[in-house]
């Protein structure tokens, strides 16, 4: 079984621009959650989709937003980009809604600079 | 203020060493997940755990839900182990992952 895939694995960006990340989960799993890795705040959630509705929303601006497809395909996009964005943005793949019960299934990752 | 602290934030071993991550936590959790990041970023989750213990291979996991505190222990610890330790905990009100700042692991042969 293939496991998750993210697109494009890096990305360079200047400020004031906008990004469309992909995550492509686990065939089968139909939860797909977003996280962004920075060095001075580590891991923080970002939010979670299930069955194409947004289940969970961490506390970022709204400049971050996200949807999954039909086909649990998912894609993040940040708008306005900061400097401060520069990031590794993870997504992780589960079968039922992430994080309770359900293990997670990361992908490589997309790293993001803005400059 | 951090729902989730790791100690040690860095840790230095001989091969063969037994070792120990401590994770404690201070919100409601309905699991907690340790997991696994090597150079370049991929991250595996290692264990998911909501009681008890856990082991696969060298690895063993415990958690204690009174204590709000869960341990990974490595035993006979190899240069392949070197890698960063994040402990995470899913929230049982709010439903959000809050993450520990992690430990860096380096395994010395």
């Amino acid at each position: 079984k293939a496991g998750v895939t993210q697109t494009p694995r890096y990305l360079i960006k200047t400020r004031g621009q906008q990004v469309t990340l992909s995550c492509s989960p686990i065939s089968g799993h139909r939860s797909v959650s977003w996280y962004q890795q920075t060095p001075g705040q580590g891991l923080q959630f970002l939010f979670e989709y299930f069955s194409e509705t947004q289940r969970n929303k961490g506390n970022f601006p709204g400049r971050f937003s996200g949807r999954q497809f039909s086909n649990s395909r998912s894609e993040m996009n940040v708008s306005t980009l900061e400097l401060g964005d520069s990031a590794l943005y993870l997504c992780a793949s589960s079968w039922g809604i992430g994080g309770g019960n359900n293990e997670q299934f990361f992908g490589p990752g997309t790293r993001l600079t803005v400059l | 203020k951090n729902e989730v602290e790791q100690s040690p934030q860095n840790l230095t071993a001989q091969e063969g060493e037994f070792i120990t991550i401590n994770c404690s936590y201070s919100v409601g959790i309905s699991a907690l997940h340790w997991l696994q990041q090597h150079p370049g970023g991929g991250i595996v989750s290692l264990f998911m755990l909501s009681s008890g213990k856990k082991k696969h291979g060298r690895l063993i996991a415990t958690i204690n839900i009174q204590e709000k505190h869960s341990s990974l222990h490595i035993t006979a610890s190899h240069p392949r182990d070197s890698a960063v330790y994040i402990c995470a905990v899913h929230s049982n009100t709010g439903n959000q992952f809050y993450f520990g700042t992690g430990t860096s692991l380096t395994v010395i042969p």
